[in-house]
């Protein structure tokens, strides 16, 4: 059974550039979540996708969009970037929302 | 609005000691609690889920418990090692929510 994957594993970008970040649910689910998570603190909600539908938003502005594809895969992209998106994102999958989540290594975005 | 909080912030202890780490939540309609590991630097690692109608959860030298009446839960390891030195965060999901709710973690460092 594979677990979650993201890629890249780190990425530096410019202010203002716009970054995709990429994850892979584990077999068989079919939720991912995004996360983002500043410095010494604890992961903060961004979006849920379920069966290729947004379930779910945080308190993120609109440049903060997602895709889920056929196969449960996931995007988060980013456009505008600004310096305070400096942080670890985080992908969980799922089988069905509310249920346990497991978390994939993150991508760590540094904007300078 | 649900709120997690984390007391205490950092701990360091030796080794073989038993120990508590605490998590409170604020709003008791919670559909389920769940604790994770987290190594600097990298992902979560989801260590136990207790369900709304269960008050605890054990695996090996972990065990989890949970208190909705009083919106607590405690994290419980016994015989602590050097290997258990991480960030614990624990995660609420409410009843028809989508997004965990984060703690900001406690700091554990386990000294040989």
């Amino acid at each position: 059974e594979t677990g979650v994957t993201q890629s890249p594993t780190h990425l530096i970008k410019t202010r203002g550039q716009q970054v995709t970040l990429r994850c892979s649910s584990q077999s068989g689910h079919n939720t991912v979540s995004w996360y983002q998570q500043a410095l010494g603190q604890g992961p903060q909600f961004i979006f849920q996708y379920y069966r290729e539908e947004e379930n779910g938003r945080g308190n993120f502005p609109p440049r903060f969009s997602g895709l889920q594809f056929p196969n449960y895969s996931s995007e988060l992209n980013v456009n505008a970037l600004e310096l305070d998106d400096s942080a670890l994102y985080l992908c969980a999958s799922s089988l069905g929302t509310g249920n346990e989540q497991y978390f994939g290594p993150g991508t760590r975005l540094t904007v300078t | 609005k649900q709120e997690v909080t984390q007391i205490p912030a950092a701990l360091s202890v030796p080794e073989g000691e038993n120990l508590v780490l605490n998590c409170s939540f604020t709003d008791s309609a919670i559909y389920n609690l769940q604790w994770f590991r987290q190594d600097p630097g990298k992902g979560l690692t989801s260590l136990l889920l207790i369900q709304s109608s269960q008050r605890e959860q054990t695996s090996g030298r972990l065990n989890a418990s949970l208190d909705k009446s009083s919106g607590r839960s405690t994290l419980y390891i016994a015989a602590s090692q050097p290997g258990d030195s991480a960030t614990y965060l624990c995660a609420a999901v409410q009843g028809g929510s989508e997004k965990l709710v984060f703690g900001k973690g406690t700091k554990l460092t386990v000294n040989p």
